[in-house]
């Protein structure tokens, strides 16, 4: 299997730029989660989605973030604008029964 | 999901067993022991879940008291690549459910 798949690995961009951040979960997976990570907060969820449906999406910091799952296969996260201070590595994550397995990450930088 | 309390920081010399402690005191009946470590610039990975009952893998053994109020995770024989974060998080196990992350305890593995 080959686990959770994230793209970029790494994004640098310039504030005011969009960012498109892409997941595919594991095969058969039904959940969905994207979580972000700073030094700062820690590991933190931003949404979630059950069988393509979002779920809670409470922890999107704010209208320029919007996430999409137009299938089982495929997800992403989008900022549109971005800032510094979305600066941050985001993971996704995928489960069927409860235990997750997350994607290597995408290291955000917007200078 | 219930609060959890864990040391900041561990060091385990290489070879012996490391012993990573956690106290869960408002645990619900329902609610499962899970423990992910995060290698340096790594996703988040599973290494064990459980109940009520001590738990063995290829990974970790997990050791839950009668009263569940605390549990320890223990790697048998800690190598240099054991060296990260490991996060005891509590969640009902049934349905795909979001992790919350503490901080977690940094275990150093000392040549």
């Amino acid at each position: 299997d080959a686990g959770v798949i994230q793209s970029p690995r790494h994004e640098v961009t310039e504030m005011g730029q969009e960012v498109t951040l892409r997941c595919k979960p594991i095969s058969g997976h039904n959940s969905l989660f994207w979580y972000r990570q700073t030094m700062m907060r820690g590991l933190e969820l931003l949404i979630y989605f059950n069988n393509n449906v979002p779920i809670d999406d409470s922890g999107m910091p704010e209208d320029r973030f919007s996430a999409k799952m137009p299938n089982a296969s495929f997800s992403t996260l989008k900022i549109q604008p971005s800032e510094p201070r979305d600066s941050a590595v985001y993971f996704c994550a995928s489960s069927f029964s409860g235990t997750q397995y997350f994607g290597p990450g995408t290291r955000l930088t917007v200078t | 999901d219930a609060k959890t309390t864990q040391p900041t920081s561990m060091d385990c010399a290489e070879g012996r067993a490391a012993n990573l402690p956690c106290n869960h005191s408002t645990i619900s009946g329902n609610e499962y022991v899970y423990w992910y470590r995060q290698i340096h610039s790594q996703g988040p990975q599973y290494i064990i879940h459980g109940l009520k009952n001590n738990e063995t893998n290829e990974m970790a053994s997990l050791i839950i008291t009668e009263d569940r109020k605390s549990s320890t995770l223990i790697l048998p024989h800690a190598t240099l690549r054991d060296t990260a974060v490991y996060y005891c998080i509590v969640r009902v196990a049934t349905g795909n459910t979001p992790l919350v992350f503490g901080k977690g305890t940094r275990l150093s593995v000392i040549a």
